[in-house]
C-alpha cells in the first residue's frame, strides 16, 4: 500500500483564488512528520511547510497552510490568494520512524496551473 | 551559506560507463540523502546517512554506492550505468526535520 497518496495528478486555478490539494497518508508510528515541497518548472525542491504528528495547530506559513486531519489521516495543502508563480508540481512528504535517519517518502505529486 | 551543492548539473553517460555525482552542504547537517525522480514521479530514496561514516540503504540502492568521510561531502557513485539510471538525481541534508535539497543533476544513459 502507498504510504503518502496525492489523487489529484493535475489542477487549475484562478489567480487570487484558494486551492487545497489532498495529501493522505499511511503509518503505524505514533510520532511522524508530514512535509509539502514544491517544484517549479526550474527543477529545484523547495520546502514550504512543516506539520509534527503532535502539533495541536496546523502549521502556517505565510500564505501556505496545512489543513492536519490526524484521525483521517489527511495533511492537505492550502494556498491562499494564488499568484502565477505558484504554478508548479508540490509534493507531500511523510517521515516517519526518526531513528532511522529521518527519511521522507514522497506521493506522486500534484502539478498546479494557476490561470490569469 | 551556498546550502547544498550538486555537481555536474547534466551529464550524459554511455552505457556500461561509470561516474560520481558529488553533493557538498555548508550547514554542517549531519543527515544527507541521495534521491532520484524520474519523469513524472515523486522522489525515491536511495541511500542515506546519518553521520560521517555511516551510510544505509534506502528504497531503490541497486546499482549505486556511496561513501560519507565528512560532514560535507556526500558522493554516490554509478557503477556500469543503465537506461533506467536516467533520472534527475537529488541530494539533500537535514539537521533535524527538514531536508534542504540541491538543485539537482540530470543523467541521460544512451
Amino acid at each position: 500500500a502507498q504510504k503518502i497518496t496525492q489523487t489529484q495528478p493535475g489542477m487549475f486555478v484562478q489567480e487570487k483564488e484558494a486551492v487545497t490539494l489532498d495529501c493522505t497518508y499511511d503509518t503505524s508510528d505514533q510520532s511522524y512528520g508530514l512535509f509539502w515541497y514544491k517544484q517549479p518548472s526550474s527543477g529545484e525542491m523547495i520546502f514550504l511547510i512543516y506539520q509534527g504528528s503532535y502539533d495541536e495547530q496546523n502549521a502556517t506559513e505565510g500564505r501556505y497552510s496545512l489543513n492536519f486531519q490526524k484521525a483521517r489521516k489527511s495533511a492537505n495543502l492550502v494556498i491562499s490568494a494564488s499568484q502565477l508563480g505558484d504554478s508548479a508540481m508540490y509534493f507531500c512528504a511523510m517521515r516517519e520512524n526518526k531513528a532511522a535517519g529521518n527519511k521522507l517518502t514522497f506521493g506522486g505529486g500534484t502539478r498546479v496551473l494557476v490561470k490569469p | 551559506n551556498a546550502g547544498v551543492t550538486q555537481t555536474p548539473k547534466f551529464r550524459i553517460l554511455k552505457i556500461g560507463q561509470s561516474m560520481t555525482l558529488q553533493c557538498t552542504q555548508d550547514m554542517n547537517h549531519n543527515y544527507m540523502y541521495w534521491y532520484r525522480q524520474d519523469p513524472g514521479m515523486g522522489l525515491k530514496l536511495i541511500y542515506y546517512s546519518v553521520g560521517a561514516g555511516i551510510t544505509d540503504k534506502g528504497e531503490v540502492p541497486n546499482g549505486y554506492n556511496v561513501s560519507r568521510s565528512t560532514t560535507e561531502d556526500f558522493p554516490l557513485r554509478l557503477e556500469l550505468a543503465a537506461p533506467s539510471q536516467t533520472s534527475v538525481y537529488f541530494c539533500a541534508s537535514s539537521a533535524e526535520e527538514t531536508q534542504y535539497f540541491g538543485p539537482g543533476t540530470r543523467l541521460l544513459v544512451l
